[in-house]
């Protein structure tokens, strides 16, 4: 059973224009939540997170919106840019529980088109 | 103050051949990950050490798997008489502590023939 699911495998999108990945959770014990980006031949790099507590974490161009009543996340990138080009992971984690792993969704890949 | 680092960053091993992968997690931290990433799939959870505790080994997929970690130092993963689905990219995570971000290395990537 997949308790983070990317039900996207792929999205193109314009250079300039919005990116939107989504994501979306089956377990509520679930409390805190990360995207990863990963370039082919390189590991995952951290992108940004968000707490259960909130509902939304800006960075720059980066911003994660959470639903918790949807168990519904996804990521938005704005202006998009053409090295935003990469493989996007959703990573939940029971922050309360007792292991320290990530689960991990299969990924979005993203590409934007100049 | 290098990152993550993983060796061999390749491996193509023969069915049936025993296999030993390493990472070296970013100096300090005290909690190391294996994780697992078969083509199409997303990251999957092998095993965890933190600090001097007993490992957390439940996401191990069978006894042929095995990982060890020498204090908070390196680590290898042991992988004996490998099976063709055992063919993934296998990824090493560190973190300051429990429940800090995770930093990755780039990955062996491990071809059974």
């Amino acid at each position: 059973d997949q308790q983070v699911k990317q039900n996207s495998p792929s999205l193109s999108v314009q250079e300039g224009r919005i990116s939107i990945l989504n994501c979306d959770y089956t377990n509520s014990m679930f409390d805190y939540f990360l995207w990863y980006k990963k370039y082919p031949a390189e590991g995952p790099t951290f992108l940004i997170s968000i707490s259960s507590i909130k509902d939304k974490n800006e960075d720059g161009r980066f911003t994660v919106f959470l639903n918790k009543s949807a168990k519904h996340l996804s990521l938005h990138i704005v202006p998009s840019q053409p090295g935003d080009s990469a493989v996007y992971f959703c990573a939940a984690r029971n922050y309360g529980g007792s292991q320290g792993n990530l689960i991990f969704g299969k990924g979005t890949k993203l590409s934007v088109k100049p | 103050g290098a990152g993550v680092s993983q060796s061999p960053s390749n491996k193509v091993t023969e069915k049936g051949k025993d296999v030993e992968l390493r990472c070296d997690p970013i100096s300090g931290h005290t909690a190391l990950y294996w994780y697992r990433q078969r083509l199409g799939q997303g990251l999957e959870f092998l095993i965890y050490f933190q600090g001097n505790s007993a490992p957390d080994k439940s996401g191990l997929p069978s006894d042929r798997f095995s990982a060890e970690r020498t204090g908070e130092s390196v680590s290898t993963l042991t992988i004996q008489r490998t099976q063709q689905e055992d063919s993934a990219v296998y990824l090493c995570a560190s973190s300051l502590g429990w429940g800090d971000t995770q930093y990755f290395g780039p990955g062996t990537r491990l071809t059974v023939l």
